[in-house]
């Protein structure tokens, strides 16, 4: 099983908006809507942001969004604060109940 | 609040078996959901390695599985990850999580394990 792609990097200024996307198969984006997107900043461990593709634990701000068509997923982030910058890695189940992560990607607020 | 908090050696020699153990507080491991473990390679991404759910059933990385066990124990309110054959590769920030709905929700502060000899 290959790990989800997802853009290395992205930017943006505080008060934008960017979306970051989290690309599988028919097997495992495409499959179940168990898609999750986790925040992980330096030496921390990674916390949950979304869930089931577009819920919001209780606590996350509702400026992380999520989404999904066919076997894409994205996150989105709008109104871009300073403490957004951190890395982000989608992850999704799939059909053979195993769980794949994305490379991540590095958020940088300008 | 459910806390979650991983303990093993931080060096293991190539070849050997890393053992690591997670304990839960704050929610009893019988009353329900999965429980997991992932890995993160000095400056690399996430990979997922095993989980188990509370009444036994498990499920593995394929690239991992030949090398690996995840076990439960109940009694003690804490689940176990055992890697053999270990090599430099192995060397990661391991974590231990709680997992529902697809995610993994709950996650300890991760422990490092470095493989060398």
């Amino acid at each position: 099983q290959s790990a989800l792609t997802q853009p290395a990097s992205v930017s943006g200024s505080p008060g934008q908006s960017i979306t970051i996307s989290c690309t599988g198969t028919s097997s495992d984006v495409g499959s179940y809507n168990f898609v999750s997107w986790y925040q992980q900043h330096p030496g921390k461990a990674p916390k949950l942001m979304i869930y089931e593709v577009n819920t919001r634990p209780s606590g996350i701000s509702n400026r992380f969004s999520g989404s999904k068509s066919g076997n894409t997923a994205s996150l989105t982030i709008s109104g871009l604060q300073a403490e957004d910058e951190a890395d982000y890695f989608c992850s999704a189940y799939t059909s053979s109940s195993t769980v794949l992560f994305g490379g991540g990607t590095k958020l940088t607020v300008l | 609040q459910v806390q979650l908090q991983e303990s093993g050696p931080g060096l293991v020699k190539p070849s050997e078996t890393l053992s690591l153990t997670c304990a839960v507080s704050g929610y009893s491991i019988s009353s329900g959901y999965y429980w997991g473990w992932i890995r993160q390679p000095p400056g690399k991404g996430l990979e997922w390695i095993a989980t188990i759910h509370h009444s036994g059933s498990t499920y593995y990385n394929p690239s991992l599985k030949s090398r690996v066990t995840i076990s439960v124990d109940t009694s003690k309110n804490q689940f176990s990850l055992k890697l053999s054959s270990v090599t430099a590769a192995d060397t990661a920030v391991y974590y231990c999580a709680r997992r529902q709905k697809g995610a993994s929700d709950y996650w300890g502060q991760g422990t490092l394990v470095t493989v060398s000899s």
